[in-house]
């Protein structure tokens, strides 16, 4: 099947500095890139759909300034936690699309905030 | 809106027991329905899927059906293995297809014991 690289699996950052995720689809274009939260124990939440070349969208309660997303190819969407809290903590998981395919997920970062 | 109630785990089995985990859903319209697995450190994998109402997804001995009388979309697998182990989600695709966001359950985590 196709192939969803979410980089980095692992970042721990200091309060206050911003964080980068990267998702990158390797073998297909994805029109459409999907970023999920997972807390503990719990389910995934859908956080915003980012599409190539616009802005995405956000779903209720997320903060489009905390959360910054950005779709500027194909094959790669970015995820930033600017001025990250411990409460950012949690695992992100992006998942890529394209107008006919299943759903491919990447592998997910763990998000530390210390 | 959409939802998705799946049974609260852990759920540990011995090795060549029955598995049943249990998910019904909410929806409008006639929704495409999914189990996912996520292994120890690793993304969300597709395991099976049906997209219309009495379908049956089936994959690596496990299946479901899509039962629309009962809005349920039951997994079983007749003989679990240890490598089984890990976390299923079931989800819907409101619009019926893979390209579009994906409705979580919360997760049922498996442990398969020797």
């Amino acid at each position: 099947g196709a192939v969803v690289s979410q980089h980095p699996s692992r970042v721990i950052c200091k309060s206050g500095t911003s964080v980068k995720i990267e998702c990158r689809s390797l073998d297909f274009q994805a029109t459409t890139m999907f970023w999920y939260r997972q807390f503990p124990k719990q389910s995934l939440m859908l956080m915003a759909t980012s599409n190539e070349g616009s802005k995405a969208t956000y779903e209720q309660g997320v903060e489009k300034d905390k959360f910054l997303i950005n779709h500027a190819s194909l094959t790669l969407s970015t995820l930033t936690v600017t001025s990250a809290h411990p409460e950012d903590s949690s695992f992100y998981i992006c998942s890529a699309h394209d107008l006919n395919t299943e759903a491919f997920f990447g592998q997910g970062t763990r998000l530390t905030v210390v | 809106g959409d939802s998705v109630t799946q049974m609260e785990g852990p759920v540990t089995l011995s090795e060549e027991a029955f598995l049943t985990i249990n998910c019904t859903y909410t929806a409008t319209g006639y929704p495409s329905l999914f189990w996912y697995v996520q292994y120890p450190g690793e993304g969300l994998q597709l395991l099976l899927k049906a997209t219309k109402a009495d379908d049956k997804g089936s994959n690596k001995g496990f299946e479901a059906t899509y039962r629309k009388e009962t809005t349920s979309f039951h997994l079983e697998k007749g003989s679990v293995q240890v490598s089984d182990s890990a976390v299923y989600f079931c989800a819907l695709s409101s619009r019926g297809g893979g390209g579009n966001k994906l409705t979580f359950g919360t997760g049922t985590q498996l442990k398969v014991e020797l």
